[in-house]
């Protein structure tokens, strides 16, 4: 099946320092990746979505300087956190879909946790 | 907007219990369904999904759901659940030509030898 990796699995950061989460899809190429956000104990929060080569679309309420996506190529997209604050720990994941299938592949998660 | 509710936030069962997690989306039209599972520190994985068809779809490990159009559901099933089944599990729905997916809150399942 597809495969999604995510680096890194976790991160541990200052407060005020930036955090960029790479996601690849490792054995084809990703037209559309997103970006998801989990609480603990909470249902995934959809961030953004992003096409290679376009600007990413942000989902309401999502902090587009804040959160940074780059989707420079087919296999790569990367999820950058600026001036990274404590509110801003939690658990990104990212998928990604190839064509229109209807089908997501996830990646493992990125677990942030910022001082 | 659509949304994706599961009502069950948390399920124990013992094993060989049956199991059965509600799932209701709101959205008028036309719909793709999906199931999926977490394992405790894995990634999310597919257990179904709903297209177009029969209603009743089979999935790994021995589920199954069913879509009801007239209720907006899409409830999934299990005769028998095994200690292994313990898991998150999410239901989520995309609109056709889109793959952006809402998920529910998830339903937390512990079952217990």
């Amino acid at each position: 099946g597809a495969v999604v990796s995510q680096h890194p699995s976790w991160v541990i950061c200052k407060s005020g320092t930036s955090v960029k989460i790479e996601c690849r899809s490792l054995d084809f190429q990703a037209t559309t990746m997103f970006w998801y956000r989990q609480f603990p104990k909470q249902s995934l929060m959809l961030m953004a979505t992003s096409n290679e080569g376009s600007k990413a679309t942000y989902e309401q309420g999502v902090e587009k300087d804040k959160f940074l996506i780059n989707h420079a190529s087919l296999t790569l997209s990367t999820l950058t956190v600026t001036s990274a604050h404590p509110e801003d720990s939690s658990f990104y994941i990212c998928s990604a879909s190839y064509g229109y299938t209807g089908e997501l592949f996830f990646g493992e998660g990125s677990r942030l946790t910022v001082l | 907007a659509q949304s994706v509710s599961q009502h069950n936030h948390h399920v124990i069962l013992s094993e060989a219990a049956s199991l059965e997690l509600g799932c209701n989306y709101s959205y008028g039209g036309t719909v793709n369904l999906f199931w999926y599972v977490q394992y405790p520190g894995q990634h999310l994985q597919l257990l179904l999904k709903y297209f177009s068809g029969d209603p009743l779809v089979k999935g790994i490990k021995g589920f199954e759901a069913e879509f009801i159009k007239s209720k907006f559901s899409f409830n999934l099933r299990k005769p028998s659940v095994q200690w292994s089944d313990t898991a998150e599990y999410f239901c989520a729905v995309n609109t056709i030509n889109t793959d952006k997916l809402i998920f529910g809150t998830g339903t937390r399942l512990q079952v217990f030898p």
